[in-house]
Parts: structure tokens; C-alpha cells; sequence
């Protein structure tokens, strides 16, 4: 089965903290991703990342960076971390199908999530 | 751009009646679509997906749906649901020749006993 897991499943933070989301997956897959979800707005996506070192902005990237190092692990990184950026952010991986970032989307894995509150 | 719109926000069924959940997609170009379930307190978990062929997608736990070009829908179905069913269920499209795929803000189905 594929595993994807997430640092914490509970964080609570400072307003001006810098703050890293971890996530890592077993399944050697090219694609990871980060979406934040948020009530009545769905899953929205924050970065996208189709192979080591590669990442690609969303549909939301303002206040947020990633690093992506190696294969099986990707990180958000909140500069700052402002109240607004309270929220729960989902990871998730896939394989990438054809030459990225295109290709045929493949079923997306997702970890459990962590809720960050930001004070 | 693609997007994704379900209309139901909430979907209150009682238990072994049917259920479909709408989906609606705006995009020009060719589509692959997907269904999605999230569980209280868990990740999201694919239910099933239309990537070509057969317009009727059938997927887990007794989930089927149809991809309809000419309305640009991929409704979700289930002709008894359970208990078990109760969770929030999101579409998500992806525009062919790419990755990224774009959630809808979910339909929460409460099923009642």
C-alpha cells in the first residue's frame, strides 16, 4: 500500500514564525504535491512538484515556498506565517505518466493532513 | 483555465436510498476527470476515474459515474447507500496533457438511518 505521511497532524504556530510542513512517501513516485483545504473552498493547490529539485507554482503560492531535495520528500515552508494561512494542508504524490509537467494525471495519494492554526 | 463546480454543498439521504452527487466541469479541451472521498479525519482516497473509453466509470464501494461530454457533467451515483457512506465527496478535473488536476469545494453527503 502506498503511504503518504505528513510531520504532525496538529500545529499551532505564532504569527512571524517560519514553519515547515513535512511530508514523505514510500511509493517512488515523481509528483507530490501540497494543497491547503479550507471550508466551502475545497482543496486548493499550493505547489506541485514533478521531480527532485523541480517545483511548479498553484493556483495559491503567495506566502508559501517548497524544497524538494530528495525523491520521497516534499516541505512547505511558511516564511511567515500569518493568521490567514490557518487552515489544513494535505499532501499528496502520484506517478508521473509522459514527459512532465504533462502527461496523463495518475490517482493521487494523500497523507492524513495536518491542521495549522496560526495565533 | 478548468474548474470544477458542485453545486450541492450537502446531501442529506437516508440510508439504502439512492444518491447522486453533481458534477460539472468547464473545459475545452479533452478532460480527465476524477472522484475523490475524504472520510472525518482522514486524507482524501480516489473513488474512481475517467480517463478514456467506456463513459460509464464504475469504482469502490458500489460508486459508479458517467462522463457526459455534450453536458460537461460527471455525476456520481449509487443506486443504496450505507451508513459507512456518510463523508465529504470532491470532483477533480485535469485538462489533457497535464497533472495537475483542479478540486471541486466538495459535496458533503450525511446519510440518515
Amino acid at each position: 500500500d502506498v503511504k503518504v505521511t505528513q510531520s504532525s497532524r496538529y500545529l499551532v504556530k505564532r504569527t512571524g514564525e517560519k514553519v515547515f510542513l513535512e511530508c514523505v512517501q514510500d511509493m517512488d513516485h515523481e509528483n507530490m504535491f501540497w494543497y491547503r483545504q479550507d471550508p466551502g473552498l475545497g482543496l486548493r493547490l499550493i505547489y506541485f512538484s514533478y521531480d527532485v529539485k523541480m517545483k511548479e507554482k498553484g493556483d495559491i503560492p503567495e506566502g508559501y515556498s517548497v524544497s524538494r531535495e530528495k525523491k520521497e520528500r516534499f516541505s512547505l515552508i511558511l516564511e511567515s506565517a500569518s493568521t490567514n494561512q490557518t487552515s489544513m494542508y494535505l499532501c499528496a504524490s502520484s506517478f508521473r505518466t509522459g514527459g512532465a509537467p504533462g502527461g496523463v494525471p495518475d490517482t493521487q495519494y494523500f497523507g492524513p493532513g495536518t491542521r495549522l492554526t496560526v495565533l | 483555465a478548468q474548474s470544477v463546480t458542485q453545486l450541492d454543498s450537502q446531501v442529506p439521504v437516508f440510508e439504502e436510498a439512492p444518491v447522486e452527487l453533481r458534477c460539472n466541469y468547464s473545459s475545452s479541451v479533452s478532460v480527465y476527470l476524477f472522484w475523490y472521498v475524504q472520510y472525518p479525519n482522514q486524507g482524501l482516497q480516489l473513488l474512481l476515474k475517467y480517463l478514456s473509453g467506456s463513459t460509464l466509470v464504475k469504482g469502490i464501494n458500489g460508486f459508479e459515474a458517467e462522463f457526459n461530454k455534450s453536458q460537461t457533467s460527471f455525476h456520481l451515483r449509487k443506486p443504496s447507500v450505507h451508513i459507512s457512506d456518510t463523508a465529504e465527496y470532491f470532483c477533480a478535473v485535469s485538462k489533457g496533457g497535464y497533472q495537475k488536476v483542479t478540486f471541486g469545494t466538495g459535496t458533503k453527503l450525511q446519510v440518515i438511518p
